[in-house]
């Protein structure tokens, strides 16, 4: 069966660093990956989604990589804000499983200022 | 527009009691799911509905587990004589049926057994 690793150990990171979370999966490359942030005791909110045939998507200060080879995807924030402490946790769709995502257990960054 | 709705916020039941959660998708949004996130842990998916059939119920972990969705909208899933180990975060998302959609969460119901 599929596995999703993100690290477990909290990420602390100074305001105005760029921040890097780490996404592996094993087995199969999905069709497509999401990433969601989720604030406590709230639902997962969409942030980004990258294709298999997309290296980079951009929004805003978030960065997407998906690296099929090394079967990893990297979320980055740049400049980051205290606003962005949260989890952040990565989706991959694998083919064949309509639209069901599974979800990485998350990392949990803090924006120290 | 309104977003994904959840009921109750919160459950507290005794163990051996049957418990009801409901969800309310966004309007149009056909596609429904449901998932279970223990505390400090990842969402773990249940099951998925498209309209109001289920071609997808491989997460359920027991047949205690079951649900329903009427007329594509309302949800409900049921947890009969619940167990201890049943207490988590229960989410609902729903998405437009096609595509690479992104799901839109509800607030979740945080279930306690005791």
């Amino acid at each position: 069966s599929q596995k999703i690793e993100q690290n477990s150990e909290a990420l602390n990171i100074q305001e105005g660093k760029t921040a890097t979370l780490t996404c592996n999966y094993t087995n199969y490359s999905p069709a497509y990956l999401q990433w969601y942030r989720q604030d406590p005791g709230r639902g997962p909110v969409f942030l980004l989604l990258i294709r298999e045939n997309e290296k980079e998507k951009r929004k805003e200060r978030l960065k997407v990589t998906f690296d099929t080879t090394l079967k990893q995807s990297l979320f980055h924030i740049t400049a980051s804000q205290p606003a962005d402490s949260a989890t952040y946790l990565c989706a991959p769709r694998f083919s064949g499983g309509y639209n069901k995502l599974i979800f990485g257990a998350g990392t949990r960054l803090a924006v120290h200022p | 527009g309104a977003g994904v709705s959840q009921s109750p916020s919160n459950k507290v039941t005794e163990k051996g009691k049957d418990v009801e959660l409901r969800c309310d998708p966004i309007s149009g949004h056909t596609a429904l799911y449901w998932y279970r996130q223990r505390l400090g842990q990842g969402l773990e998916f249940l099951i998925y509905f498209q309209g109001n059939s289920a071609p997808d119920k491989s997460g359920l972990p027991s047949d205690r587990f079951s649900a329903e969705r009427t007329g594509e909208s309302v949800s409900t899933l049921t947890i009969q004589r619940t167990q201890q180990e049943d207490s988590a975060v229960y989410l609902c998302a729903s998405s437009l049926p096609r595509g690479k959609n992104e799901q839109y969460f509800g607030p979740g119901t945080r279930l306690t057994v005791t």
